[in-house]
């Protein structure tokens, strides 16, 4: 079946800006993460949802990140008056439940000029 | 401290025969598991090998094996008859049983198969 979808898969824009970065999981999966990955780095956790709910989003590291995942499939995470230091690409992966091997959607490159 | 330690930043390998990545990590949960992920050019993460922590064997999936020694904390990776395609980034990460479900990645190795 499909894997992990991830739109855009390039993103520029301005500094001050607001985006929005989709993830479309493997059908069926119950378990949703966002991870972000710099350049020359390992990924990072942001956040986990179980279903609808952030089940942890210890990782956001400030109230300008934000993501939502309404109806417990499709999840949107959303940046905030863009700064260059979220520059990154910004990495989707799905469980099919908690627990279970995470597998991780192409990413969206974020560049905040 | 680092949780997962990769130590070699860049390796080569002569196409067809086998190469060893480390891993050490960090951990005082009883309850983990251990990941391996290929990351080539295209920048996907692709899931290779899984070891559990209660695990008496160490896990192979085709040419992947891990090479677990609990007692030293590693969890290395050991690719046999590399191929060309086997050029990428190698990353490993760990999940602790009572920190959620949240993935945390070593640094990643480059690997370079030479034909």
């Amino acid at each position: 079946g499909a894997g992990v979808s991830q739109t855009p898969s390039n993103k520029v824009t301005e500094k001050g800006k607001y985006v929005e970065l989709r993830c479309d999981p493997i059908s069926g999966h119950t378990a949703l993460y966002w991870y972000r990955q710099s350049l020359g780095q390992g990924p990072e956790f942001l956040i986990y949802f179980q279903g609808t709910g952030a089940a942890d989003d210890s990782g956001l590291p400030n109230d300008r990140f934000f993501a939502v995942r309404p109806e417990g499939s499709v999840s949107t995470l959303k940046i905030q008056r863009t700064e260059r230091g979220d520059s990154a690409v910004y990495l989707c992966a799905s469980s099919s439940s908690r627990g279970d091997t995470q597998y991780f959607g192409p990413g969206t490159r974020l560049t905040v000029l | 401290a680092q949780k997962i330690t990769q130590t070699q930043p860049g390796m080569f390998v002569q196409e067809k025969e086998a190469v060893t990545l480390d891993c050490t990590y960090d951990t005082s949960d009883p309850s983990y598991g251990l990941f391996w992920y290929k990351q080539p050019s295209s920048g996907e993460m692709i899931f290779l090998i899984y070891q559990g922590s209660y695990d008496q064997q160490n896990a192979t999936e085709g040419r992947y094996s891990l090479n677990f020694q609990k007692a030293r904390k590693s969890a290395n990776l050991v690719i046999s008859a590399s191929q060309l395609g086997d050029s990428a980034m190698y990353f490993c990460a760990m999940r602790e049983g009572n920190a959620g479900n949240m993935l945390t990645f070593g640094g990643g190795t480059r690997l370079m198969v030479k034909p």
